[in-house]
């Protein structure tokens, strides 16, 4: 299963945006990025995933490199309630849909 | 729609007791998953089911117990607590085909003394 890379830690100012960065260069093919956010111990949300093309939602947007070994989840205008431990995992969903969780960054957003 | 529905919140076992860590989806989703979590660690993967009477191991299965009778429901079973189970324990589910993310539920907040 492809590894992922993510700084632990991480700030950022209320307004502003935030962009998460994650490694993941050993990713196969068919496998996809996800992105998912952990607050302060609540069951882990479901962000957005992405395979190659970058992609957007009413949360978030997912930038993935061009050779696909890295992404960066972006925030456009970070909020308080932002502040949370975020999860980029890499998906196989032929290996019986597990997911291979890291440590993930934890972003604090600042008044 | 409730999604995903743990029962209990927290709990307090002692060492040798056995309980049942209960799930519920109303998504009708084929796949579930219990994982763990505890400080300083990511979540890991107990076990995990792809539909109605079946069900695998994941990482970390020793010590607990599975079943899937029906698509709603996934308890874990914990045969003889140990205080290396404390944890908080979160469910999962997901549809067995596509690419839609997880839905969890809000965990089980379980200590063994």
């Amino acid at each position: 299963d492809a590894k992922t890379t993510q700084p632990p830690s991480m700030d950022c100012a209320e307004g502003r945006a935030a962009n998460l960065p994650c490694n993941h260069s050993t990713i196969s093919g068919n496998e996809y990025v996800y992105w998912y956010r952990q607050i302060h111990s609540q069951g882990p949300q479901y962000i957005i995933h992405g395979l190659k093309n970058n992609e957007t939602n009413e949360m978030a947007s997912l930038i993935i490199t061009e050779d696909r070994k890295s992404s960066t989840l972006i925030l456009p205008h970070a909020t308080l309630r932002d502040t949370a431990v975020y999860y980029c995992i890499v998906f196989n969903a032929g290996n019986n849909r597990k997911l291979i969780w890291g440590l993930g960054t934890s972003l604090a957003v600042n008044p | 729609n409730a999604g995903v529905t743990q029962t209990p919140k927290f709990q307090v076992l002692k060492t040798g007791q056995s309980m049942t860590l209960q799930c519920a989806q109303d998504m009708n989703h084929e796949y579930m998953s219990w994982y763990r979590q505890d400080p300083g660690m990511g979540l890991r993967l107990i076990h995990y089911s792809v539909g109605a009477g079946i069900t695998d191991q994941g990482e970390v299965p020793n010590g607990y117990n599975v079943s899937r009778s029906t698509t709603e429901d996934f308890p874990l079973r914990l045969l003889s607590a140990a205080p290396s189970q404390t944890s908080v324990y979160f469910c999962a589910s997901s549809p067995v085909t596509g690419f839609g993310g997880y839905t969890f539920g809000s965990g089980t907040r379980l200590t063994v003394v």
